[in-house]
């Protein structure tokens, strides 16, 4: 089946303006996550979504980062005034969940987004 | 909260040869999950290997096998007889087996190039 998708493959924008970055995650994953990856460094996490639970917004990093997903679908990363530190790849992963203590399944990684500020 | 820390920024070994890429981390939980990812340059992860912490017994999946040294905090991955499509980033990622905690936290990552 098909892998989690995300758009544009690369965006290249002017400081100050907005973007706004797609995933498309695999059908019947019920959790969605969103990660940063500055150049050489790991992988920062920004959000999660779990079916109509509250999202966990712990790891956002101002209020100018914000997501949405509409049910268990796709969901959308937007960056109000972007600034030339949001410069990275922005990584999406989505998952099954099983409410039960410990369980875990893999998290599927899509491509990435490569976001430039100029 | 948890980190975890990669020390070889970089690593290289002969192709056939074994290489062993170094992770330690740092949390107070006593039961949580630790992997390896692989990132290409088509900068897609791949998830390489697994280790429950409280199993005592290595995780091993073909070539890749982990050395879990839980008092230490210490998971080290060892490919055995390297091959060119190894070569990528490594990342060492840690989850909480608490419920709820979905989140990977990930090490900075080493480089590995496999030499011909």
């Amino acid at each position: 089946g098909a892998g989690v998708s995300q758009s544009p493959s690369n965006k290249v924008t002017e400081k100050g303006k907005d973007v706004e970055l797609r995933c498309d995650p695999i059908s019947g994953h019920t959790a969605l996550y969103w990660y940063r990856q500055r150049l050489g460094q790991g992988l920062e996490f920004l959000i999660y979504f779990q079916g109509n639970s509250a999202p966990d917004k712990s790891g956002l990093p101002s209020d100018r980062f914000s997501a949405e997903r509409t049910g268990e679908s796709v969901s959308t990363l937007t960056i109000q005034r972007t600034q030339q530190e949001d410069s990275a790849v922005y990584l999406c992963a989505s998952s099954l969940v099983l409410l039960t203590y410990g369980k875990v399944y893999e998290q599927y990684f899509g491509p990435g987004t490569r976001l430039t500020v100029t | 909260a948890q980190t975890v820390t990669q020390s070889q920024p970089e690593m290289s070994v002969q192709e056939a040869e074994t290489v062993t890429l170094s992770c330690t981390y740092d949390t107070s939980e006593s039961d949580y999950y630790l992997f390896w990812y692989k990132q290409p340059p088509s900068r897609q992860m791949i998830l390489v290997i697994r280790q429950e912490a409280y199993k005592q017994q290595n995780a091993t999946e073909n070539r890749f096998s982990v050395n879990f040294q839980k008092a230490a905090k210490s998971f080290s991955l060892k490919i055995s007889d390297s091959q060119l499509g190894d070569a990528a980033m490594y990342f060492c990622a840690y989850r909480s087996r608490i419920q709820g905690a979905q989140k990977l936290v990930f090490g900075q990552g080493t480089r590995l190039t496999i030499n011909p």
